[in-house]
């Protein structure tokens, strides 16, 4: 079947602008998670969703991110008045079940964010 | 914390050498570990993983072994391929925690 998709692949706005970043996951998978990764660095984990709430949202900077998944499938992260530090491939995986140490994440391909 | 220190790339090879990329970590409690790899303009995927002291991860030819005494994870192929060129990524998840730390990242280069 079809893998996580996210959109657009690529983004560039302009400081001070809010953007939407898109995450389908794979039907049927009930958590879903995103990441930031900046250039040479390892994905930084953003916030984690377990169904339709966010079950650990530890990760998010600051108020300025904000994601939703209302129906427990297609998730959006938000991030307002964006900044150049915002800069980094968003990248968001999705995983079959409810959690725990040894779940595989099936990582999309991410969205290259620019900020101007 | 949990952390993870991978060795810094580059790492250049010719086809057909043997690859080891070496990556240590810290944890509280007891781990898992994991190598992802990401090719040129895909997403990371999972390479290999290992949950519990001595267990061997392996995939496509690599390898890695879980040593608790040194806290490593280092990741090993006889034989790489051109198609082997990509970022590998170590990571580890513990106390039951479903988040992965991962590491910087290691660039492969295979040359033929």
């Amino acid at each position: 079947g079809a893998g996580v998709s996210q959109t657009p692949s690529n983004k560039v706005t302009e400081k001070g602008k809010y953007v939407e970043l898109r995450c389908d996951p794979i039907s049927g998978h009930t958590a879903l998670y995103w990441y930031r990764q900046s250039l040479g660095q390892g994905p930084e984990f953003l916030i984690y969703f377990q169904g339709t709430g966010a079950a650990d949202d530890s990760g998010l900077p600051n108020d300025r991110f904000f994601a939703v998944r209302p129906e427990g499938s297609v998730s959006t992260l938000k991030i307002q008045r964006t900044e150049r530090g915002d800069s980094a491939v968003y990248l968001c995986a999705s995983s079959p079940t409810s959690g725990g140490a040894v779940d595989t994440q099936y990582f999309g391909p991410g969205t290259r964010l620019t900020v101007l | 914390g949990n952390s993870v220190t991978q060795m810094e790339g580059p790492v250049t090879l010719s086809e057909e050498a043997f690859l080891t990329i070496n990556c240590t970590y810290t944890a509280t409690g007891y781990p898992s570990l994991f190598w992802y790899v990401q090719y040129p303009g895909e997403g990371l995927q999972l390479l290999l993983k290992a949950t519990k002291a001595d267990d061997k991860g392996s995939n496509k030819g690599f390898e890695a072994t879980y040593r608790k005494e040194t806290t490593s994870f280092h990741l090993e192929k006889g034989s790489v391929q051109v198609s082997d060129s990509a970022v590998y990524f170590c990571a580890l998840s513990s106390g039951g925690s479903y988040i992965p730390t991962f590491g910087r990242g290691t660039s492969l280069i295979v040359h033929p």
